[in-house]
């Protein structure tokens, strides 16, 4: 199986903030990644699809970057409503597999 | 657009079998080559994948749960179903249904989630 790292685990920042998480595939997965925004109670929504592709209707202060092993979600200018836990996803082989999630908390 | 919604028991007894069944709606499960699958949530965890299918044929398990889990589909009705057999607390979780497109890769679509719990 491969195996997602991500971190930091959680992170603090404020509003108008850049924030960077990254993951770690143990193996190479080309660009077969996704990037998850969870809300407390709700259906993880999908970001960002093939490592960089912003899915339609996600306001572009997101991004993704990263082939093979090392990815990186940003988000330009962090919003209220930004504040999540966030998960990445590998899509080169199954088992598919998930990272361990990043909380994104107010400072 | 397409919605999905899970239906189910919410307790299941330890060593009984889970049932769930996800409902589509605004597309067709037998249309757009689209794959379908499986994904749950332990309380304050993390994402597990469970299985994946294309409703004519390929499915895919987690070789973790591959022994206990079993998918289908019913297109007269438009909803797919989720078996678990010999349950325990472990499995307790939010279950998700979800469409993955055509690649069976990523997650475009989930439903709202249903909480299972396991206990007698």
């Amino acid at each position: 199986d491969i195996q997602m790292t991500q971190s930091p685990s959680s992170v603090s920042a404020s509003v108008g903030d850049r924030v960077t998480i990254t993951c770690r595939a143990s193996q190479g997965i080309s660009s077969w990644l996704a990037w998850y925004q969870q809300k407390a109670g709700k259906a993880p929504k999908l970001l960002i699809y093939t490592a960089s592709s912003l899915q339609s209707g996600v306001p572009s202060r997101f991004s993704g970057s990263g082939s093979g092993t090392d990815f990186t979600l940003t988000i330009s200018s962090l919003q209220p409503e930004d504040f999540a836990t966030y998960y990445c996803q590998q899509a080169n082989s199954f088992p598919l597999t998930f990272g361990g999630g990043t909380k994104v908390e107010i400072k | 657009q397409l919605h999905l919604q899970e239906s189910g028991p919410g307790l299941v007894k330890p060593s009984e079998t889970l049932s769930l069944t996800c409902t589509v709606s605004g597309g067709s499960i037998s249309s757009n080559n689209f794959y379908w699958g499986w994904i749950r949530q332990p309380p304050g965890k993390g994402l597990e994948w469970i299985g994946s299918f294309y409703y004519s044929g390929n499915t895919y398990y987690n070789p973790s749960l591959k022994s206990r889990v079993t998918m289908s589909v019913d297109t007269s009705k438009n909803q797919f179903s989720l078996k678990m057999s010999s349950v325990t607390a472990a499995d307790t979780a939010v279950y998700y249904c979800a469409n993955q497109g055509s690649a069976a890769a990523f997650f475009d679509y989930w439903g709202q989630g249903i909480l299972v719990t396991i206990s007698s």
